[in-house]
């Protein structure tokens, strides 16, 4: 089965510092990787996506993921925390389902980063 | 361009009770799914409709129950409700065919006391 693992619950860093949320994925064939954040009562926003192509994906806010296949991981990056990046951070894989082929996406259990001013 | 919306944005239910929330996908997309994402977890996938059929289901109960209109419109129903169904429930919407990816809305939050 297609999975996701975010090992660590929280990340600390201070405004300023570069940031790193970890993921790691189990997949056969080729992943779709994808990450979201989420802020407080809201739903799920959408930051970026890797697909095929270049193993650093750029997307909104000043977020960039790097996929590498040899560590089967897909960490979340931004070179200079801002505070208003603090939320929940869910990373996510793509499945196929059965004989239909209609797509779903499998979460991660999600990672709270927390950015002091 | 409207994104997904969702309504009601809150709702306090009662064990046993039964309890219907809307979505209306993005302009553009046909087809919906619903997460369930209770407190301190990632979202759980519930179902998918495309065509007014459904074409996934996650694993839950047949508690819950969803339908799609013409108009791509999608409600998810759960009956019998338990203290459990607590959770923020989450409508997706994206175009087969179109780009990989879902957009979601701000969810419902379901509150069972």
């Amino acid at each position: 089965a297609q999975s996701v693992a975010q090992p660590e619950d929280q990340v600390n860093v201070a405004e300023g510092n570069p940031l790193t949320v970890k993921c790691t994925y189990s997949v056969s064939g080729n992943p779709y990787l994808f990450w979201y954040v989420q802020y407080p009562n809201r739903g799920l926003q959408f930051l970026l996506k890797y697909i095929t192509g270049d193993n650093l994906v750029k997307g909104s806010y000043g977020f960039e993921a790097e996929f590498n296949k040899s560590q089967t991981s897909f960490h979340l990056k931004k070179p200079s925390a801002l505070v208003s990046d603090s939320a929940l951070y869910f990373c996510a894989v793509r499945t196929l389902g059965g004989n239909t082929g209609f797509q779903k996406l499998v979460f991660g259990t999600g990672t709270r980063l927390l950015v002091s001013p | 361009d409207a994104g997904v919306t969702q309504s009601p944005t809150h709702l306090i239910k009662t064990r046993g009770q039964q309890v219907t929330l809307r979505c209306s996908p993005k302009s553009g997309h046909d087809t919906v799914s619903w997460y369930q994402q209770a407190l301190g977890q990632g979202p759980q996938f519930i179902f998918q409709y495309y065509e007014e059929e459904e074409r996934q289901r996650g694993n839950f109960p047949d508690r819950f129950s969803g339908h799609q209109f013409p108009n791509y419109s999608s409600e998810l129903n759960v009956n019998a409700l338990l203290l459990g169904d607590s959770a923020l429930y989450l409508c997706a919407s994206r175009s087969v065919g179109g780009q990989v990816g879902y957009t979601f809305g701000s969810g419902t939050r379901l509150t069972v006391v």
